[in-house]
């Protein structure tokens, strides 16, 4: 089945640490994307990327970093420097990036809360 | 800057009721996407539209360009339908770096 996993479902983490989300897709798509949910918010861009090796930052990169030395994977990394971590983490892929004429397709998230 | 709004915001109905979800926005788009998350948080893509009307099953998304303006319908709704719905927009101005601007979410209920 082509799908996109995102692994843990729930991760803890103490405040000053680093933390990496895993984001992986066996749809063969281009682009892929990070968002961040807040409760009463809409989903917020972090980063994104349209191919391998090639990143872009979003809406509220700062404190984040991403890499994609494959198509099929785009790792989120938390850093300490993010100054509200805590929140629910979304990948997305689609076959072809910004354009109306593409489904994202979405992960079953990651919440992570840190204290 | 693309302003998203739903409403309602929360509704709760019984089953086998007729639900719409409304989803306004501010500047032209290239396209309109209507998402479904369920409880456990993984977003589904229900349709996504650019003029007129879509059908999938019990659901049905219509988008007036003119009005900016679209609408999410579900018929026999079912408790299997509780989740939250999402409206997401694609236009070329003010949208996120990506191009798309998300609505809060609409939170509906469906009680046996």
């Amino acid at each position: 089945d082509g799908g996109i996993t995102q692994s843990p479902k729930y991760l803890f983490r103490k405040e000053g640490q680093n933390v990496t989300l895993s984001c992986e897709q066996n749809l063969n798509h281009d682009a892929m994307y990070w968002y961040r949910q807040d409760p009463g918010q809409g989903l917020r861009l972090i980063y994104y990327s349209q191919i391998v090796n090639d990143f872009q930052k979003g809406d509220i990169a700062e404190g984040y970093s991403v890499s994609r030395e494959k198509k099929e994977s785009f790792p989120l990394t938390v850093t300490s420097a993010q100054k509200n971590p805590t929140a629910f983490y979304l990948c997305a892929s689609s076959l072809q990036p910004v354009s109306s004429s593409y489904e994202q397709y979405f992960g079953p998230g990651t919440r992570l809360t840190v204290t | 800057k693309n302003e998203v709004e739903q409403s309602p915001q929360n509704l709760t109905a019984q089953e086998g009721e007729f639900i719409t979800i409304n989803c306004s926005y501010s500047v032209g788009i290239s396209a309109l996407h209507w998402l479904q998350q369920h409880p456990g948080g993984g977003i589904v893509s229900l349709f996504m539209l650019s003029s007129g009307k879509k059908k999938h099953g019990r659901l049905i998304a219509t988008i007036n360009i003119q009005e900016k303006h679209s609408s999410l319908h579900i018929t026999a709704s079912h408790p299997r339908d509780s989740a939250v719905y999402i409206c997401a927009v694609r236009s070329g101005v003010g949208g996120g770096a990506d191009g798309l601007t998300f609505g809060k979410g609409t939170h509906l209920i469906i009680q046996p």
